[in-house]
């Protein structure tokens, strides 16, 4: 079974900190994505990746940014926290091909104070 | 604009009825649609995978048809059961991107016994 872990469950941290949201595949997927989800307006993509070292934005990248230095490995910075980007975070992988289903982690609720 | 919208966003069945949910777009060119399933404080699961040529694809009590003339896709569960109780996402993988796929909003459904 494939199994995608994110680092934490629940995050609590304070504006103007930078924070880091791991996530590490066992498949060895070439692809990795990083959504937030909120009420109502479901799933988000903020990056993805590719391949190692490659990146590209998604729909709501401003106040993120990603790092990918290992294939199994993917993580998500948020530079200088605020309070609007207290959310649920879900990571995904998959592989290469469009039509291959992602695999989702279990989410980091993280809120931001 | 580019939408994909679900639009029910919560659907009560008795158990043993079949339950429809619809999942309908507007300006998006998808290749495949696909069905996940996500529990309350989890990640969203894959279920199934429905190509642009098909009409339809079953999975034990899952159904998915899938129209492109009416940009429209329904989920069916037949004889439900109240463990089939979750929030459904379609999503839609779109040939001009290689890897992302725009998610739905989601319905949650409740499967009363």
């Amino acid at each position: 079974d494939v199994k995608v872990t994110q680092s934490s469950r629940y995050l609590v941290k304070r504006t103007g900190e930078k924070v880091f949201l791991e996530c590490v595949q066992d498949m060895d997927h070439e692809n990795m994505f990083w959504y937030r989800q909120d009420p109502g307006l479901g799933l988000r993509l903020i990056y993805f990746s590719y391949d190692v070292k490659m990146k590209e934005k998604g729909d709501i990248p401003e106040g993120y940014s990603v790092s990918r230095e290992k294939k199994e490995r993917f993580s998500l910075i948020l530079e200088s926290a605020s309070t609007n980007q207290t959310s649920m975070y879900l990571c995904a992988s998959s592989f290469r091909d469009r039509y291959q289903p992602q695999h989702f982690g279990d989410g980091t609720r993280l809120s931001i104070l | 604009s580019q939408k994909i919208e679900q639009n029910s966003e919560a659907l009560n069945i008795q158990e043993g009825k079949t339950a429809t949910l619809t999942c309908n777009y507007t300006n998006y060119s998808p290749a495949y649609l696909q069905w996940y399933r996500q529990d309350p404080g989890r990640g969203p699961v894959f279920l199934l995978l429905i190509r642009e040529n098909e009409k339809e694809k079953r999975k034990e009590r899952l159904k998915v048809t899938f129209d492109t003339t009416l940009k429209q896709s329904l989920f069916h569960i037949t004889a439900s059961q109240p463990a089939d109780s979750a929030t459904y996402l379609c999503a839609l993988v779109l040939w001009s991107s290689a890897s992302k796929i725009i998610f739905g909003s989601g319905t949650r459904l409740s499967i009363r016994p």
